[in-house]
């Protein structure tokens, strides 16, 4: 009964290759998000989708695609690897955009770039 | 561009209360407050967050002082499995969270 899960949780690939985090909630929930955690333990959040669509999109590399399926669905797509991407991704939902008190997130995924 | 600041680090003795605060000077009139912690290696959770009034819920108490510079997130009694970096959090430009370094909180038995 995970309420915010992701996968993988670990990932470990070489420089230049594509790949995908998948998230998925079971809450109902809108709006859905993906955070990074870099080595330095900063949060920042990447994007932000409501009902399927971009609402929040930091300056993040074009490399960095989100796709959501559906509002239960956020997947990141990273095309190109690189070293610096090596970080925690945690993706989060909340009931509705804004909803800066009720956002749940899953327990990450650790991207580590050789 | 954490419009927030925290201490780094703090102890507190298991049991006791742990108090954790946040300088938020240039907070604006409608901005909430919110903490959010991070037990290690799991995502953040939500704990608390308040306006004006002081705010109290079943894990914590936030005091808010009355010129809303400032707050202190209070663990009244502390566990070993609130050992954890606790962020004190203000919306930014885009309306979303931002997290600051955070305090880590170190309970010891």
């Amino acid at each position: 009964d995970t309420a915010v899960s992701q996968t993988p949780k670990y990932l470990v690939t070489q420089m230049g290759n594509d790949k995908s985090i998948k998230c998925e909630q079971n809450l109902g929930h809108d709006t859905m998000y993906w955070y990074k955690q870099d080595s330095k333990k900063f949060l920042k959040i990447m994007f932000s989708y409501n009902n399927k669509e971009l609402i929040i999109n930091e300056t993040v590399p074009n490399r960095f695609s989100p796709k959501s399926p559906d509002k239960a669905h956020l997947n990141l797509h990273i095309n190109s690897l690189e070293l610096g991407d090596s970080a925690v991704y945690f993706c989060a939902s909340s009931p509705r955009a804004h909803s800066y008190n009720e956002q749940f997130f899953g327990p990450g995924t650790r991207l580590t770039v050789l | 561009d954490a419009k927030t600041t925290q201490p780094p680090s703090m102890d507190c003795a298991e049991g006791r209360a742990a108090n954790l605060p946040c300088n938020h000077s240039t907070i604006s009139g409608n901005e909430y407050v919110y903490w959010y912690r991070q037990i290690h290696s799991q995502g953040p959770q939500y704990i608390i967050h308040g306006l004006k009034n002081n705010e109290t819920n079943e894990m914590a108490s936030l005091i808010i002082t009355e010129d809303r510079k400032s707050s202190t997130l209070i663990l009244p009694h502390a566990t070993l499995r609130d050992t954890a970096v606790y962020y004190c959090i203000v919306r930014g430009s885009q309306g979303n969270l931002i997290f600051g370094k955070g305090t880590k909180l170190s309970v010891k038995p």
